[in-house]
Order: structure tokens, then sequence, then C-alpha cells
């Protein structure tokens, strides 16, 4: 019975395309997010949602665009997909603030070639 | 915003050596600090929490103490086993989940 699951776990890919990446939790959080982590295990926080309201938006090419249907789902398309996108993208969920940590999902990595 | 800056690795111990990993933050007011573990091919785990200071998490034989003097949330245990072999990730708790670079453990047998 998974908390957080995200599809695919792999996804390989050339460059220019579109993809997408599906998030859902089922812990009755109100709040979801996505990380990146890079080659060298760094997490970066990208974009995170309350209640399917954008709440944290970080420095992301705009060709990155999160999309909530409802406070269960989160889901990430890339348009255009370039090389430097290759990486272990990762799904959180938290209640409200995250006093209480973070529940994560267990990845996409995406490779472009 | 808040940071964290913890001990970079990679980190190799045999079997029950002790184990410490440093962890400092930097923030304002008093951020819930948090250790995750993150094995070979997976998601993040957390493995414990403190939300104030002189609070102790504890989870499968690691601690860490929320130490406000020293703004400090080392994470320890007294005898590694090999199946501890993994990233460890110190985090603070701001309007976002801020990580440190990740601390790679190695425990041999």
């Amino acid at each position: 019975d998974t908390a957080v699951s995200q599809t695919p776990k792999y996804l390989v890919t050339q460059m220019g395309n579109d993809k997408s990446i599906k998030c859902e939790q089922n812990l009755g959080h109100d709040t979801m997010y996505w990380y990146k982590q890079d080659s060298k295990k760094f997490l970066k926080i990208m974009f995170s949602y309350n209640n399917k309201e954008l709440i944290i938006n970080e420095t992301v090419p705009n060709r990155f665009s999160p999309k909530s249907p409802d406070k269960a789902h989160l889901n990430l398309h890339i348009n255009s997909l370039e090389l430097g996108d290759s990486a272990v993208y990762f799904c959180a969920s938290s209640q409200v603030k995250g006093q209480y940590g973070y529940t994560f999902g267990s990845g996409t990595r995406l490779t472009v070639v | 915003g808040n940071s964290v800056t913890q001990m970079e690795g990679p980190v190799t111990l045999s079997e029950e050596a002790f184990l410490t990993i440093n962890c400092t933050y930097t923030a304002t007011g008093y951020p819930s600090l948090f250790w995750y573990v993150q094995y070979p091919g997976e998601g993040l785990q957390l493995l414990l929490k403190a939300t104030k200071a002189d609070d102790k998490g504890s989870n499968k034989g690691f601690e860490a103490t929320y130490r406000k003097e020293t703004t400090s949330f080392h994470l320890e245990k007294g005898s590694v086993q090999v199946s501890d072999s993994a990233v460890y990730f110190c985090a603070s708790q701001g309007y976002k989940l801020s990580f440190g670079a990740g601390t790679t453990v190695t425990v041999r047998a």
C-alpha cells in the first residue's frame, strides 16, 4: 500500500521530446512537492502545491510545468527536454508546513539522450 | 532562508564502528530538523527528527540532538552494520525543506 507513488520509475527519451511524470499520495496530506536530485546526490526543490495552489516555484526553466488536479496528485510535465534535465525526480508530500517531515516517492530516473 | 551544511564524505567504516556525521544549520527562528536516509536505488526515508531545541530524535540505533547554542544536529550511531550503507541527508524546515549535500556512508564487513 504505497504512500507516495510516482510513475514511471525509469524514463529514457531523446532531446527535444515532451514527457510527464505522475505522482499520487494516499496519506491525506495537503501539500506536495517536486525535488530534483542531480548526479552528485544534491537535492533541490522545484515546486510545491498546497491544496492545488502553487506555493513554491523555485528558479526552474519554464519548460517545467507542474499540474495538480487535486490535492492527492501532482504531475510534472517537461517540454523540449535537454541533456541537462537528466536526473532523478522525487515527489513528496507533507501535512501543511512539513514540520513533521516529508514522505518521498521512490523517484523517477530521467535520462535524456 | 534556511541552509544546512553537513560533513562531506564519503565515509568508510568497518562493522561495529562508531559513526558521526556532522550537520550545522543557519535559520531564522527555530526550524524543525531532520535526518533522511537514501538506500541505493531508493527514495528518501525519514530517519529521525527533532522539532525544538534539546529534543533528541532516535530511530534504528541512530540519534541526533537539536543543539540551539551550536546550531547543530549531528547524527550518531554506536555500532554500524553493513545494512547502514547509504547516503544520509541532514535537512532543515523553513518555508521549504532544505537539504545538506548528503554524506555517503559505506560499512564494510
